[in-house]
């Protein structure tokens, strides 16, 4: 059965700062992972995906993330902070029967002036 | 595109009563799928439907049912709505090996 753990409810950094969302998983299966974000009182809205190849994935919003392997790891990470990222953001996992999603607990990003 | 609609946006039910949520997509996807949202508990699967006609339940079914007449919408019902069932619920539907798409989100608070 697949899982997702994401490290930390909530992360607070201040404006121009690394953002760092930590996500592992687990899979029987060769994985397809993605992260999400959420503004207040909206639907979840797709930031990156790894399906195969670079494992290196780019995302909107100068949000990047890699998957390791060894480490079953998938981090997100944002090089600056801007204020506009405040939001939660979700992990999840793709499992094989019906393209269906396992979501980690989600992350609070606070960003500090 | 519109994407993913939903139908309505708020909704407060007394203990007992039944209501449907609709949602529709016009990017003419296979899956569709019915999600609630609790603090501190992330998104979990309430059914899913793989194509017009089939559904399955997923992590927490109980207590609500679904259909999926047309290929783009995927209806949840309550037939007796009680407090535990006071939540945010999400659509989203998707291709195979793609990503899911999200709706807006229904708020539903039944007293």
């Amino acid at each position: 059965a697949q899982s997702v753990t994401q490290l930390g409810s909530h992360v607070s950094v201040s404006e121009g700062a690394l953002v760092l969302l930590r996500c592992n998983y687990s899979s029987s299966v060769p994985p397809y992972l993605f992260w999400y974000v959420q503004y207040p009182n909206q639907g979840l809205q797709l930031l990156l995906k790894y399906t195969t190849g670079a494992t290196l994935v780019k995302g909107i919003n100068g949000f990047e993330a890699e998957f390791k392997k060894s480490e079953t790891s998938f981090h997100l990470t944002k090089p600056s902070a801007h204020m506009s990222d405040a939001a939660e953001y979700f992990c999840a996992v793709r499992t094989n029967a019906g393209n269906m999603l396992t979501f980690g607990g989600g992350t609070r990003l606070m960003v500090k002036p | 595109n519109a994407g993913v609609t939903q139908t309505p946006k708020f909704r407060v039910l007394k203990t007992g009563q039944s209501m449907t949520l609709l949602c529709a997509q016009d990017m003419n996807h296979e899956y569709m799928y019915w999600y609630r949202q609790d603090p501190g508990m992330g998104l979990r699967l309430i059914h899913y439907s793989v194509g017009e006609g089939t559904t399955a339940k997923g992590e927490v079914p109980d207590g609500y049912n679904v259909s999926r007449l047309k290929k783009q919408n995927f209806l949840l019902g309550l037939e007796s709505a009680a407090p535990s069932q006071t939540s945010v619920y999400f659509c989203a539907s998707s291709y195979s090996g793609r990503g899911q798409y999200f709706g807006p989100g229904t708020r539903l608070t039944v007293t």
